[in-house]
């Protein structure tokens, strides 16, 4: 059953704490993403990972970091978290030659 | 600004009708093209994609047309049912060695009343 995974669905921090945001796959697909969706903004990207350890900024990286030490992990990092991060971020994965993602169910992130 | 474009953030239509979804984008070098549906609370799912070397897919229902000079593209819903009530989100990307880096747009909410 082919499947990305995130952890934990909802998630309340303080500004200025660290967040980790877990993603995981079963399908070995070596691209994955991290976008974050808000109201009237649709979905944006915020990291690209091509496979372990080849990461890549997407269009809005500021105050985000991503690790992939595991083709089947990809973890996003906020370190000192924001209000302005308030968001629903979605994990997917993409297979080889092909441009369908896959997404995660997404994780509702609440920066007090 | 938003490279790719949803200008309807809102769409109502009669069951039965036919739904058009419209989509618009600025990069010239955009060969890939899909829209994906999203119900409240759940993940976007692909519905159907088109590469650049067609101007029009159909899979049932739904049909793509594709208008490279305007850089435009569409998605058509016929014979819409209740339960194609969801944001529908179009995306655009240039195809780069077998991944292609999205871009979404602002989404549109369809809702087909009964």
């Amino acid at each position: 059953d082919m499947k990305v995974t995130q952890m934990p669905r909802y998630l309340i921090k303080r500004m200025g704490e660290n967040v980790l945001l877990e993603c995981g796959q079963d399908m070995s697909h070596e691209t994955m993403y991290w976008y974050r969706q808000d109201p009237g903004l649709g979905l944006q990207l915020i990291y690209i990972s091509y496979d372990v350890d080849s990461n890549s900024e997407g269009d809005i990286p500021k105050g985000y970091r991503v690790s992939r030490k595991k083709r089947e992990h990809f973890s996003l990092i906020l370190d000192s978290a924001k209000t302005n991060q308030t968001s629903v971020y979605f994990c997917a994965s993409s297979p080889p030659d092909a441009e369908t993602l896959y997404f995660g169910s997404g994780t509702r992130l609440t920066v007090l | 600004g938003q490279q790719v474009k949803q200008s309807s953030p809102s769409l109502t239509v009669q069951e039965g009708g036919i739904s058009i979804l419209n989509c618009d984008y600025e990069n010239d070098m955009f060969d890939y093209f899909a829209w994906y549906k999203k119900y409240p609370d759940n993940s976007p799912t692909l519905l159907i994609s088109v590469r650049s070397n067609v101007d029009k897919r159909e899979d049932g229902r739904l049909t793509v047309f594709l208008n490279k000079s305007g850089k435009h593209f569409s998605l058509h819903i016929t014979a819409s049912q209740p339960e194609d009530t969801a944001v529908y989100l179009c995306a655009a990307g240039e195809n780069q060695g077998g991944s292609a880096k999205l871009i979404f747009g602002e989404g549109t909410k369809l809702t087909v009343s009964s």
